[in-house]
């Protein structure tokens, strides 16, 4: 089963707009990342925030993190074609092993 | 680009057969975990390797098997190729058990007829 899902299944902005996907799981974590994959290749380590953050920065991508909510969100600024990818979120199991967990991923596309 | 690197690219098989697939981790790397990815999905842990042990193991059956090498290159297995075996294969390397960052290679398509 997956710890992970990404809302929504699939978004397309025109460039220079901002784009949001949102991430939801179960159980609690130490850690939660993002992930980017370009045209089913391998998966590119974005940002990983940990559960004592709230909010996290990385050029132009912003993550948040609540653990409240058990969610999380991705926020890319001024995006370009580069960033049309498929981005994943991914949490460990919490204390149960080390193994990570992926969501079945945002399918985002950026038009000219 | 990261320095794991796959091989094969792409894979044909038949069902019923033996595949064996590679990857060589980062430099400095000592932690391997392979993933099964099936079209539009997200990566499926299936297990990892660690100084040539096997720690942890995702939600498959025997006949999908891995070795890791003094090197901490690896391999992964999978006996009796099944139609639904179709899938990107991928393996990740860090350093260390706990998954704070993985590297991904690119991947390996296989497609199982």
């Amino acid at each position: 089963s997956q710890q992970g899902e990404e809302d929504p299944q699939a978004l397309s902005i025109q460039e220079g707009e901002n784009a949001t996907m949102n991430c939801s799981y179960k159980t609690s974590i130490n850690n939660l990342q993002w992930y980017r994959q370009n045209s089913g290749r391998g998966l590119v380590h974005l940002i990983l925030i940990r559960s004592n953050e709230r909010e996290k920065h990385s050029g132009r991508l912003r993550v948040t993190l609540d653990t409240s909510k058990k969610s999380s969100s991705l926020l890319i600024t001024a995006s370009r074609a580069a960033d049309t990818a498929s981005y994943f979120c991914a949490t460990d199991a919490g204390n149960r092993d080390d193994k990570i967990i992926f969501g079945k991923g945002t399918r985002l596309h950026i038009l000219p | 680009e990261t320095g794991v690197t796959q091989s094969p690219t792409h894979l044909i098989k038949t069902r019923g057969q033996q595949v064996t697939l590679r990857c060589s981790s980062q430099s400095g790397h000592n932690t391997v975990s392979w993933y099964q990815q099936a079209l539009g999905q997200g990566p499926q842990f299936i297990f990892q390797y660690y100084r040539e042990e096997e720690n942890g193991r995702g939600n498959f059956p025997p006949r999908f098997s891995g070795l890791q090498f003094p090197n901490y290159s690896s391999e992964l297995n999978v006996n009796a190729l099944e139609l639904d075996d179709s899938a990107l294969y991928l393996c990740a390397s860090s350093f260390g058990t706990v998954s704070y960052e993985q590297y991904f290679g690119p991947g390996t398509r296989l497609t199982v007829t």
